[in-house]
Parts: C-alpha cells; sequence; structure tokens
C-alpha cells in the first residue's frame, strides 16, 4: 500500500527561528502533497497544496511567507516553518496520493512546540 | 460552502456493543467520501472511499454506507483497540469538474471501547 514519510515526528524550537519538516511518499510518485494543520481536539485543516515544479496554492489566511512549501521533487515536499512563535505550535500533516482516483494517504504528523 | 458534520463528538460502547457514527455533509458536487482512523499524535489511517448513494464497504468489524445527503460506520462487536477519533472528509468536484484532492474533514467521533 502506499506510504507517506514524515519528519521529524516532533522538534521543538525557539521563538524566532525556522524549523523545516520533510514529506515523502515512499512507493509513489506524486504531483500533488497536501499540507494540514491540527490544533488539539479539532479536525484536519489544509493550509497549502504542493505542486511538483510549480508554486504552492495556499488556503485562504495561510502567511505563504511564513509557511514557505518546496515540492523539489515527485517524492518529496517540505515545509518550513519560518521565524516561528509560539502561536505556531500544533500538529502538521502531509498527505500525498497516487493519482486522481486513489485516496490521500497521510503522514504520521510533525508536533511543533514553539518556546 | 462544502461543509461535514460528525455525529456524536465522543462515543463510548461496552466491548461488542455495536453502533453507528453519522457524517452529514453539504456540498456542489460529491467526487468522494472518505473515513479515516486517527489514533492519538499520528496522522489518518485511510479506511474506505464511497463514491454514490447506495455504496457499501466493510472491512473487519467496519461497514461504511453513503446516501446522498449523509454517511455511517458501523461498528459491529467493537473491541478496545477500535478506540480511536474516526474522521469522515468529503472531496468535491473543482470548477471545470475536475478535482483537486483537497479533502474537506468533519470534526471527529472520539469512539471509547471499554473493555
Amino acid at each position: 500500500g502506499a506510504v507517506v514519510s514524515q519528519h521529524p515526528s516532533w522538534v521543538i524550537c525557539k521563538s524566532g527561528t525556522s524549523v523545516k519538516i520533510e514529506c515523502r511518499s515512499l512507493d509513489f510518485q506524486a504531483t500533488t502533497m497536501f499540507w494540514y494543520r491540527q490544533f488539539p481536539k479539532q479536525s484536519l485543516m489544509l493550509m497549502a497544496t504542493s505542486n511538483e515544479g510549480s508554486k504552492a496554492t495556499y488556503e485562504q489566511g495561510v502567511e505563504k511567507d511564513k509557511f514557505l512549501i518546496n515540492h523539489a521533487s515527485l517524492t518529496l515536499s517540505t515545509l518550513t516553518v519560518t521565524s516561528a512563535h509560539p502561536e505556531d505550535s500544533s500538529f502538521y500533516i502531509c498527505s500525498a496520493r497516487r493519482d486522481d482516483h486513489a485516496p490521500l494517504h497521510f503522514g504520521n504528523g510533525t508536533r511543533l512546540t514553539v518556546t | 460552502e462544502d461543509q461535514v458534520t460528525q455525529s456524536p463528538e465522543a462515543l463510548r460502547l461496552q466491548e461488542g456493543e455495536s453502533s453507528s457514527l453519522n457524517c452529514s455533509y453539504t456540498v456542489s458536487g460529491l467526487r468522494g467520501l472518505f473515513w479515516y482512523r486517527q489514533d492519538p499524535g499520528k496522522g489518518p489511517e485511510f479506511l474506505f472511499t464511497l463514491y454514490s448513494a447506495g455504496e457499501e464497504k466493510e472491512k473487519e468489524r467496519l461497514k461504511a454506507t453513503l446516501t446522498k445527503k449523509e454517511s455511517f460506520l458501523h461498528i459491529t462487536a467493537p473491541k478496545p483497540e477500535d478506540s480511536a477519533t474516526y474522521l469522515c472528509a468529503v472531496q468535491t468536484v473543482g470548477a471545470g469538474g475536475t478535482s483537486y484532492g483537497k479533502l474537506t474533514f468533519g470534526q471527529g467521533t472520539i469512539l471509547t471501547v471499554h473493555p
């Protein structure tokens, strides 16, 4: 089955620093990957759609200069939280699909804590 | 605007006590309805995709059904290991009949099965 790997699984950083999260599709190529954010006891909220070889598409209210997305290859997308602040602390989850008819598969998420 | 509402928010069952979770949706054009299971601190795990009213899917103790307005996830004789948050999500048809893979999630139902 499709596997999506996300790294790191958790990270603690100081306010003002930047953090990079990687998302890899291990056994398939993904032209599109999706980045979600989840607050405690809340559902997943789509942040942006990552497109291989082109700019990401951000959802309304998501700052593109704060959440930098790079989809460098068909198996790798990265999310960089720049100048992180405590309010950026959250659970970030990426997802990918083999093709338009396949279900989305999710990584195991990254718990970001900004102190 | 696409909306997905899950009920109940939380459900406590005794082992072996069958029940159902509900997912009501309002969308402009349904491309697919997805059920996921999420364990604490993990990304969602894919369970089922349903595409049209009347469709049913089964996997072990779980059975998902779909109507034009809602979906049910039936859990038969649940076990403690079925305890998790169950998420429902819809994928809609984009402009021009395309599908972008974007999912809109419900808030989830937290299921606890006591031995």
